[in-house]
């Protein structure tokens, strides 16, 4: 299964709101997690299931979807939040499969 | 506290072999399946492997099958990644994580160059 994510880049100011898009090739149901990356550092899990924020992510994350559209939302970014961000499938495996991911930066 | 601990990296030649060590505390790793993903310089994430929870199950990314080998210490609290026959293209991090629908937590990783 490809996921796709959209945009590549996303350029957005702090308190503004993100919405970040993972789209797979065939439906995944809802089995979809998203992680967050800053540099030089390993991946963070932030929503899995599609909709369920891990332990002490923040309330301003969300996801939601199910099939092959998902969306990760975060209402009012902070300083912190700028990374990249990768959606990750294991619906049909292996392979287990990342999207490319979308890198968030600062307006 | 979750934790897990990778070494074992380092430069190697093309065609040679490495093996990768993660150290597992702060949870009952006999519970989980494990997995290993790796990021290459600059680019994006990719699951190599991974191992049930009684190491009765291993699955690889079609690009390693057969040339890496996925195993696990549960008295040990420990995973391996036995790598041979390796390549350039090889060359990435390697991250020791838990989990089979997701992967939560990750390991600091560990560097893994294959050049001559």
């Amino acid at each position: 299964i490809v996921l796709t994510q959209s945009p590549a880049t996303l350029s957005s100011s702090p308190g503004e709101r993100a919405t970040l898009s993972c789209r797979a090739s065939q439906s995944v149901s809802n089995y979809l997690a998203w992680y967050q990356q800053k540099p030089g550092q390993a991946p963070r899990l932030l929503i899995y299931d599609a909709s369920n924020r891990a332990t002490g992510i923040p309330a301003r994350f969300s996801g939601s979807g199910s099939g092959t559209d998902f969306t990760l939302t975060i209402s009012s970014l902070e300083p912190e939040d700028f990374a990249v961000y990768y959606c990750q499938q294991r619906s049909n495996w292996p392979p287990i499969t990342f999207g490319q991911g979308t890198r968030l930066e600062i307006k | 506290e979750v934790q897990l601990v990778e070494s074992g990296g380092g430069l190697v030649q093309p065609g040679g072999s490495l093996r990768l060590s993660c150290a597992a505390s702060g949870f009952i790793f006999s519970s989980f399946w494990m997995s290993w993903i790796r990021q290459a310089p600059g680019k994006g994430l990719e699951w190599v492997a991974n191992i049930k929870q009684d190491g009765s199950e291993k699955y690889y990314v079609d690009s390693v099958k057969g040339r890496f080998t996925i195993s696990r210490d549960n008295p040990k609290n420990s995973l391996y990644l036995q790598m041979n026959s390796l390549r350039g293209e090889d060359t990435a991090v390697y991250y020791c994580v838990r989990g089979l629908n997701w992967f939560d937590p990750w390991g600091q990783g560990t560097l893994v160059t294959v050049s001559s």
